[in-house]
């Protein structure tokens, strides 16, 4: 059952511009999402995270919005560098269970 | 270098044989996860550790895996009697106690099945 869902396997913008990648889940008892970024070789590594209370936390060029009424959250990259170039997932999880849940993941690539 | 680390990082094996992968988390972490990654997948959470207890078992943990952290330290997966379905990612990641939700990575182990 794929409870968080990314449903643009990839994502191409130019240098400089704003990065927009989407996430949607339907499991209403995930009360924290999280932003992994993954290079090849690698595995994935913490980008940002936000609680089901807050609509939006910002970390430098990284900022996550969510809509709980809508189940979705976005990660905006400002602006986006060549270095961003990874595959990006998008988790969740409920309070007090450690089975995160991933979605399949958001290639991104930004062109110099 | 105080990330997690995995050994080995690649493992070719026949089809009926035995693998065991092995983690070592951040020190000071005393959570410790196994995910498994397929292509075009997210990671899928298998199990998890508080220290050496086994706390959650996923329904993708069948009978053939098992996992342990004897001193609450690093922990091992071994898969016994391998299937080509076994071929994945296996992703470790660690965590403090409750109330810290980030988990970090190992590189993984990528297991191929022949």
């Amino acid at each position: 059952d794929q409870q968080v869902k990314q449903n643009s396997p990839s994502l191409s913008v130019q240098e400089g511009r704003i990065s927009i990648l989407n996430c949607d889940y339907t499991n209403s008892m995930f009360d924290y999402f999280l932003w992994y970024k993954k290079y090849p070789a690698e595995g994935p590594t913490f980008l940002i995270s936000i609680s089901s209370i807050k609509d939006k936390n910002e970390d430098g060029r990284f900022t996550v919005f969510l809509n709980k009424s809508a189940k979705h959250l976005s990660l905006h990259i400002v602006p986006s560098q060549p270095g961003d170039s990874a595959v990006y997932f998008c988790a969740a999880r409920m309070y007090n269970n450690n089975d995160m849940r991933f979605g399949a993941g958001t290639r991104l690539t930004v062109k110099p | 270098d105080t990330g997690v680390s995995q050994d080995p990082r690649h493992k070719i094996t026949k089809r009926g044989q035995n693998v065991t992968f092995r983690c070592d988390p951040i020190s000071e972490h005393n959570r410790l996860y196994w995910y498994r990654q397929t292509l075009g997948q997210g990671p899928e959470f298998l199990t998890y550790f508080q220290n050496e207890a086994q706390l959650e078992k996923s329904r993708l943990l069948s009978d053939r895996f098992s996992a342990e952290r004897p001193k609450g330290s690093f922990s091992t997966l071994e898969i016994q009697r391998t299937e080509q379905g076994d071929s994945a990612m296996y992703l470790c990641a660690s965590s403090l106690a409750a109330g810290r939700y980030e988990q970090y990575f190992g590189p993984g182990t990528r297991l191929t099945v022949t």
